[in-house]
């Protein structure tokens, strides 16, 4: 079984839309979560975290975690063309290894 | 705004080469990393690296891989003789000391070709 999985897409939405992300995972140990953002030919930038359950929310980004279903969901709103790249969902492990998911490509149009 | 930076951009090499990426991690930043992405795939780990000796390392990172912070500034990944499976972008990261969790800085990545 796959640590972190994550439904590669592509999504494709109108701008303004609400745009939902998400993945499982399988180890009940992780505790920290986390979401990138990158764009084609670029590296993963860091967008938020979260620790164990509970919601985070940032400007138009919103990280959740339900552990109870190993389930992790970034919500953002108002989407714009700029927010069009791939999303990458993460945890880490109990050492120093960062484990990502296959990555959402998302395509806002204008 | 720092940033972590790779060279070179691409690397195009032949099967059974020697090849060295550098990078330049964020200049109060401790902890330093390799991952690669092959083409369609998912960011890969492959190894850790604190106080000067390597903190974890995976499955990928074999005999023909080797880390490196040959002074105090650069952090370099050599792959011995390098194979067609090689060929991806490699990433540098870096993240603070004492950090809750780690947030991990990316530089914009080396494709590696190897033909």
């Amino acid at each position: 079984q796959k640590e972190v999985e994550q439904d590669p897409g592509p999504l494709s939405v109108p701008e303004g839309a609400i745009v939902s992300l998400n993945c499982t995972y399988s180890n009940s140990a992780f505790q920290y979560f986390m979401w990138y953002r990158q764009y084609s030919r670029k590296g993963p930038e860091l967008l938020m975290y979260t620790y164990s359950s509970g919601n985070k929310e940032d400007g138009r980004f919103t990280a959740q975690v339900d552990k109870s279903s190993k389930y992790i969901s970034l919500f953002i709103r108002d989407s714009q063309p700029s927010d069009s790249a791939t999303y990458l969902c993460a945890t880490v492990t109990g050492g120093f290894k960062t484990i990502f998911g296959a990555g959402t490509r998302l395509f806002v149009k204008a | 705004e720092p940033e972590v930076t790779q060279t070179p951009s691409h690397q195009v090499t032949q099967m059974g080469q020697e090849v060295i990426l550098r990078c330049v991690p964020i200049s109060n930043h401790l902890y330093f990393y390799w991952y690669r992405q092959i083409l369609g795939q998912k960011v890969e780990f492959l190894v850790s690296f604190y106080n000067n000796e390597i903190s974890e390392k995976s499955e990928i990172f074999d005999d023909q891989f080797s880390v490196e912070r040959p002074d105090g500034s650069n952090f370099t990944l050599k792959i011995r003789s390098t194979k067609l499976e090689d060929s991806a972008m490699y990433f540098c990261a870096s993240s603070e000391v004492g950090a809750t969790v780690e947030k991990l800085f990316f530089g914009s990545g080396t494709q590696l070709s190897v033909l």
